[in-house]
């Protein structure tokens, strides 16, 4: 299995930082990287699929870039509603694998 | 719109099968794939297994053993049946649309959590 690792774990930023978080596979994806937002009670939401395509509805301060077994997701400017835990996911090898996540706070 | 809708029992005993189903309007099941994700309490989310577009499956090996994933194209329904459950199968059980290039989740279900416990 491909293993997803995450970092870091929990993210404390302000309102206009620029965010990083960074999604590290156990072996080459090809750029079949999605990056997922979930809050607390609610199903997850698709971001990026592919590493950078941004998916329709989804305010363009989300970019996503990598290649290979690097990923990252950038978030240009925090708004107070991007709280929330984030997940990378590859769909390049069966089994289909997520990351453990990010959580991400508003200071 | 896309919607989808997962419903099932809440609360099972362990060795018993739990039967999800998810009911999806919006799109067809000849053309798209659907997925079920496991998230248990407070914890990241595990790909269980997508019937696609054609009716074939793909299931996640640490499952495949106890899963099955059919449909009724009819009925616009997805079916997840997992047996021999265990405590540790408690979760929120996600239905979520899967395009096969683009990955699993443009869309999901509100989620249905179950319980296993004796």
């Amino acid at each position: 299995d491909i293993q997803m690792t995450q970092s870091p774990s929990l993210l404390s930023a302000s309102v206009g930082d620029r965010v990083t978080i960074n999604c590290k596979a156990s072996q080459n994806i090809n750029k079949y990287l999605n990056w997922y937002q979930q809050k607390l009670g609610e199903a997850p939401k698709l971001l990026i699929y592919n590493t950078n395509n941004l998916q329709t509805g989804i305010p363009s301060r989300f970019s996503g870039s990598g290649s290979g077994t690097d990923y990252t997701l950038t978030i240009s400017s925090l708004q107070p509603e991007d709280f929330g835990t984030y997940f990378c996911f590859q769909h390049n090898s069966w089994p289909l694998t997520f990351g453990s996540g990010t959580k991400l706070e508003i200071k | 719109q896309v919607q989808l809708e997962e419903s099932g029992p809440g609360l099972m005993q362990p060795s018993e099968t739990l039967s999800l189903t998810c009911t999806v309007s919006g799109f067809s099941l000849t053309s798209n794939g659907v997925g079920w994700v496991r998230q248990p309490l407070g914890k990241g989310l595990v790909w269980m297994g997508t019937i696609w577009a054609g009716g074939s499956t793909n299931y996640n090996s640490a499952v495949q053993s106890r899963l099955s994933i059919s449909r009724d194209t009819s009925k616009s329904q997805v079916f997840l049946k997992m047996n021999s459950l265990q405590p540790e199968d408690t979760g929120t059980y996600y239905c979520a649309r899967h395009r096969a290039t683009e990955g699993i989740g443009d869309y999901w279900g509100q989620g249905v959590m179950v319980t296993v416990s004796s």
